[in-house]
């Protein structure tokens, strides 16, 4: 069954620093796999979607990397703003599976 | 744009009620998901439906149960709501390997 792991749980940062957001799975045996945004109280609000096949995808300030070998994904923010205060999870999307990891809580201090 | 819609966001229910949770998606998506999420555990599947009248269980699909009569629309039910199903519920549909959430239902039963 796959595991994906969030590190850290939580990061606070002072605004306009750069900083990057974890994402681990066990099985690197995986079709995509994405990150999303969650607002308090909302559902989730898609970032951006990595192919198996690719290294990185870039959306604006964000660029997420993904080695399926060593079975890890990164989320690089450029410059933050408070306005980027929000729980970021990965998700591993498997065959019929989907797998998602626990969340980072991003603030981002004016 | 995708819209996956959650008729309620906000219930109030009372232990042995009859609940009904109601996702409608209007991609012509053939898969749908129903999550729970709760701090520190992440989105839990509960249930998902590949096809109109398909229905499987996810990893905590005790003391729900679902409905998918047309392709459009993905119901979750709790038969009698516990105290322990109190909780924020999110709906899902997928296409392709990626996945779109509704703003998701936040039930509490007393």
């Amino acid at each position: 069954k796959q595991e994906v792991t969030q590190i850290p749980a939580a990061l606070s940062v002072p605004e306009g620093e750069n900083l990057v957001l974890n994402c681990s799975f066990t099985d690197s045996a995986i079709y995509n796999l994405q990150w999303f945004r969650q607002d308090p109280g909302k559902g989730l609000t898609s970032l951006l979607l990595i192919q198996s096949s690719q290294r990185e995808q870039t959306s604006g300030r964000l660029n997420a990397s993904l080695d399926k070998s060593s079975g890890r994904s990164t989320l690089y923010i450029a410059a933050s703003q408070p306005g980027d205060s929000a729980t970021y999870l990965c998700a591993v999307i498997g065959n019929n599976d989907m797998r998602f990891g626990a969340g980072t809580r991003l603030t981002v201090k004016p | 744009d995708v819209k996956v819609t959650q008729s309620s966001r906000y219930l109030v229910k009372r232990t042995g009620e009859k609940v009904f949770l109601e996702c409608v998606q209007d991609m012509d998506h053939e898969n749908m998901f129903w999550y729970r999420q709760d701090p520190g555990l992440g989105l839990r599947l509960i249930y998902f439906s590949y096809d109109v009248k398909m229905k499987e269980k996810g990893d905590i699909p005790e003391g729900y149960s679902v409905s998918r009569e047309k392709k459009e629309r993905f119901s979750l039910i709790l038969e009698s709501a516990s105290t322990n199903q109190t909780s924020m519920y999110l709906c899902a549909s997928s296409f392709v390997n990626t996945i779109y959430f509704g703003e998701g239902s936040w039930l509490t039963v007393v």
